[in-house]
């Protein structure tokens, strides 16, 4: 299973862009990226995946590099709620071993 | 909300005692996980099943043991508790081939083996 590498922390001010990058440099190719985040104690929870293209939906965008070895996911207009842990993964689309990496910490300051 | 209840969310118990978590969910999926969460480590895949009886190790699958009998519920069962398995578990489904294969997580449980 691909593996991914993402900054411990980020800060990001309320109401700017949140750019999250991540990398998986052994994706194959027939990996998906997700994106999950976990908001203090509760279960993790889907934000958004891609395969190549970018991806846009009500949370946020996923910008994937042509070669599909990193990503960013990118929250558009950050507010304090937003601040959480957020995983990048890779996984295919069948039942298979799904990696959570320790994630990036967002703080989303005021 | 995708359906998905564990049972209890609470749980305190002594070494050496055999506990059972249960994961309930309403919407048929195929796909059930379940994971620990410990400070430090992230999320830990333990078990997973890809239908009903149809199971297979995690990365710390060591000490734990499942079942699915029916579609509905994945079992999570200690044998024997130690203080090592004290963390957060949480159950996890996904849709599977034909739909979607985002996972969703339930609320967590909450174990502490004194």
């Amino acid at each position: 299973d691909a593996k991914t590498t993402q900054p411990t922390s980020m800060d990001c001010a309320e109401g700017r862009a949140a750019n999250l990058p991540c990398n998986h440099s052994t994706i194959s190719g027939n990996e998906y990226v997700y994106w999950y985040r976990q908001i203090h104690s509760q279960g993790p929870q889907y934000i958004i995946h891609g395969l190549k293209n970018n991806e846009t939906n009500e949370m946020a965008s996923l910008i994937i590099t042509e070669d599909r070895k990193s990503s960013t996911l990118i929250l558009p207009h950050a507010t304090l709620r937003d601040t959480a842990v957020y995983y990048c993964m890779v996984s295919k689309t069948s039942y298979d071993k799904v990696i959570f990496g320790p994630g990036t910490s967002l703080s989303v300051i005021p | 909300d995708a359906g998905i209840t564990q049972s209890p969310r609470h749980k305190v118990t002594e070494t050496g005692t055999p506990v059972t978590l249960r994961c309930h969910q309403t919407e048929n999926h195929r796909y059930m996980y379940w994971y620990r969460q410990d400070p430090g480590h992230g999320l830990r895949l333990i078990h997973y099943s890809y239908g009903v009886k149809d199971t297979d190790k995690g990365e710390v699958s060591d000490g734990y043991s499942v079942s699915r009998s029916k579609t509905e519920d994945f079992l999570l069962t200690l044998e024997s508790a130690t203080s090592s398995q004290t963390s957060v578990y949480f159950c996890a489904i996904k849709e599977g081939p034909g739909g979607s294969y985002e996972q969703y997580f339930g609320p967590g449980t909450r174990l502490t083996v004194t």
